[in-house]
């Protein structure tokens, strides 16, 4: 069984700060991340993807992934109370690009 | 507008019922897919397809069945070997061999009554 692992929280952060969300997997053959973001009730919208080790950001995310360790991060910069969601962590585990598995779930609240 | 369109967004089936929740996309995506979300819990995939006439199963495509017979629609009946079928149901469509990179409809919620 391939896993993805989170930290199902939540995670409470001060309006401005640093939100920082992981994510582990077992698969060691995964060669691709994602982040999506679920506010309550609605549907997941993709934020970043990821492929090589190291970051990639793109705008106030930041996107860090380190295969040797087998994880993935999200750090959230100036964080809003527009950001308060859950961060969904999902990796790719078929090289056709098909079959997503995705992890729990972190709630994040950012308070004002 | 491009998009995903489920309907109905709320679903109550009686025990024993099938059940049938639509999915349309205008986005010109091949690939298709449904995924089952409980509270509290990620996505799971139930099938996909990534071109008409074919569908693969996915981690728990028991008590589910579906149907491509065009590009833009792929429905999802729920069966009544279903057990636990009380759950929100997400439809999306991507570019074939980019499935991360998925559009997501806006969802149906089943409850058993």
């Amino acid at each position: 069984q391939k896993e993805v692992e989170q930290n199902s929280g939540p995670l409470s952060v001060p309006e401005g700060a640093i939100a920082s969300l992981n994510c582990t997997y077992s698969d060691r053959g995964s060669q691709s991340f994602f982040w999506y973001r679920q506010y309550s009730g609605k549907s997941p919208e993709l934020i970043m993807s990821i492929y090589s080790n190291g970051d990639k950001e793109d705008g106030r995310f930041t996107a860090q992934l380190n295969k040797a360790s087998q994880y993935v991060s999200l750090l959230i910069r100036d964080s809003q109370p527009s950001d308060s969601a859950t961060y969904l962590c999902a990796v790719m585990v078929d090289n056709a690009g098909n079959m997503l598995t995705f992890g729990g779930g972190t709630r994040l609240m950012v308070k004002p | 507008d491009g998009g995903i369109t489920q309907s109905p967004k709320y679903l109550f089936r009686k025990e024993g019922q099938n059940v049938t929740l639509s999915c349309e996309q205008n986005l010109n995506h091949d690939a298709m897919y449904w995924y089952r979300q409980d509270p509290g819990q990620g996505l799971r995939l139930i099938y996909y397809s990534q071109i008409v006439n074919d569908f693969q199963k996915g981690d728990i495509a028991e008590g589910y069945s579906v149907s491509r017979e065009k590009k833009e629609s792929f429905p999802l009946t729920v069966t009544s070997a279903q057990k636990n079928p009380t759950a929100f149901y997400l439809c999306a469509s991507s570019i074939v061999g980019q499935g991360g990179m998925a559009f997501f409809g806006q969802g149906t919620r089943l409850t058993v009554v």
